[in-house]
């Protein structure tokens, strides 16, 4: 069944510091892996992807880094900002079908 | 250039009643899939639909919903004798095609409250 009243995790950092977001997903077929952020009252915003035969992506500011291994996903945001206070997601493609199944979110707080 | 369209916002309805949400994907999109998401969780799938066709609709509950996409039009999810479980925001999102990785891009999502 579904849980209702979950806190999310929250991970607090000064403005300017760098951020490490942490993933574990479910399926070791998956093959196509998503960040996304989400603000209060918004829909997700794609930040960044990665194929399963890559271990790492840079961005503009962001980094992903993918541990087949041990299905471990990270989301790397340099010099973080106020502006980056949100939800974050990542995501999972099981096959090409194209359904995502979503990670519980962990809550960014970025302090002044 | 729109994005993903979603309308309305908000959604109040009482038990026992039908709600439509409806869903127009962003241009030259062809893929549609709804999500719902309860107060800090995550986002769920529910289903997933081409041009008047549903292609995966695993996350749908077996009753009362129901989702199209029809060849003219919005994709619409439709949510009969609503019950207050199913208060939730419910978002829609589209991509160009199934193969290769294409990116899902959400709209700005339904919330319905069901009193």
């Amino acid at each position: 069944g579904e849980s209702v009243g979950l806190h999310l995790p929250t991970l607090s950092v000064q403005e300017g510091d760098n951020s490490i977001i942490n993933c574990a997903y479910s399926n070791s077929a998956s093959d196509y892996f998503i960040w996304y952020k989400q603000e209060s009252g918004k829909g997700p915003q794609f930040i960044i992807d990665i194929r399963s035969n890559m271990d790492k992506r840079q961005g503009q500011r962001v980094t992903v880094l993918l541990n087949k291994t041990v299905k471990h996903l990270s989301l790397q945001i340099a010099a973080t900002q106020p502006g980056d206070s949100a939800v974050y997601f990542c995501a999972e493609r099981y096959n090409q079908g194209g359904k995502l199944i979503f990670g519980q979110g962990t809550e960014l707080s970025v302090k002044p | 250039n729109a994005g993903v369209m979603q309308n309305p916002r908000h959604l109040v309805r009482r038990r026992g009643q039908e709600a439509r949400l409806r869903c127009s994907p962003m241009k030259g999109h062809s893929h549609v899939y709804w999500y719902r998401q309860l107060p800090e969780e995550g986002l769920k799938f529910m289903v997933y639909l081409q041009k008047e066709n549903i292609i995966d609709e695993s996350g749908m509950p077996k009753e009362r919903f129901s989702a199209e996409f029809p060849k003219e039009g919005p994709s619409i999810l439709r949510i009969q004798q609503v019950v207050r479980g199913d208060s939730a925001a419910y978002f829609c999102a589209s991509s160009p095609g199934q193969g290769g990785y294409n990116e899902q891009f959400f709209g700005p999502g339904t919330r319905l409250t069901v009193l």
